[in-house]
């Protein structure tokens, strides 16, 4: 069964404490792995793509890295407007179909 | 900045009501999405549709229905609401190609009684 697993499920850190946040996956031929950030009441909003093992997207103080069966999303000097949920997903094989979503770290950062 | 929007942002209604969540794009996306989305839980895709007159559902099982007659407006309707029911649902759309980048609306809470 195809299977997003993210870890932890909450992380606190102060203001400069970096990071990082663990996406697991079991999907048959991926397609695509995607990180969001979902601030609370409002709809995800998209952070990365990456495609193949050894990837690495980077923007501002995140950077998303990717291996055969984990991605990552590693956090460098934190700041509190960083506070926000972080979610994963895949994308199956099959073109045009929707993404597998984990539950998603909440990541607190107080100053 | 997304061009997607959905309406009510919030909704307290009374169970057996019949309800129509709203969502607008204006991007020209052909592919649309519902998606639902309890505290703590993943999102779960309960609807989606890969243009006018295409409907299909999700891998989450729902009660609710969808309709495409034009490409920017994708409504979900539930004929009789429960409690079951109550939960947060977020429409997104997709451009064309296979980047899997989703643009989301900021989501309808519906809470019924």
């Amino acid at each position: 069964e195809d299977q997003v697993t993210q870890s932890p499920e909450a992380l606190r850190l102060q203001e400069g404490e970096s990071s990082s946040l663990n996406c697991s996956y079991t999907v048959s031929g991926l397609r695509g792995l995607f990180w969001y950030r979902q601030d609370p009441g409002k709809g995800p909003e998209f952070l990365f793509t990456l495609y193949s093992a050894g990837e690495e997207k980077e923007k501002e103080r995140l950077k998303a890295t990717l291996t055969k069966k984990e991605s990552f999303l590693h956090i460098t000097a934190p700041k509190p407007e960083d506070s926000a949920t972080y979610l994963c997903a895949v994308q199956k094989p099959q073109a045009g179909t929707a993404l597998i979503f984990g539950k998603g770290t909440t990541l607190s950062v107080s100053s | 900045e997304a061009d997607i929007y959905q309406t009510p942002r919030y909704l307290v209604i009374g169970t057996g009501k019949k309800i129509t969540l709203e969502c607008s794009q204006t991007m020209g996306h052909d592919k649309m999405y519902w998606y639902q989305q309890d505290p703590g839980m993943e999102l779960h895709l309960i609807h989606y549709s890969y243009g006018v007159n295409s409907t299909e559902k999700g891998d989450l099982s729902s009660e609710s229905t969808v309709s495409r007659i034009r490409t920017e407006h994708f409504p979900l309707t539930l004929e009789s609401a429960r409690p079951s029911h109550t939960s947060q649902y977020l429409c997104a759309s997709r451009p064309e190609g296979n980047t899997g980048e989703l643009f989301f609306g900021e989501g309808s809470r519906l809470t019924v009684l």
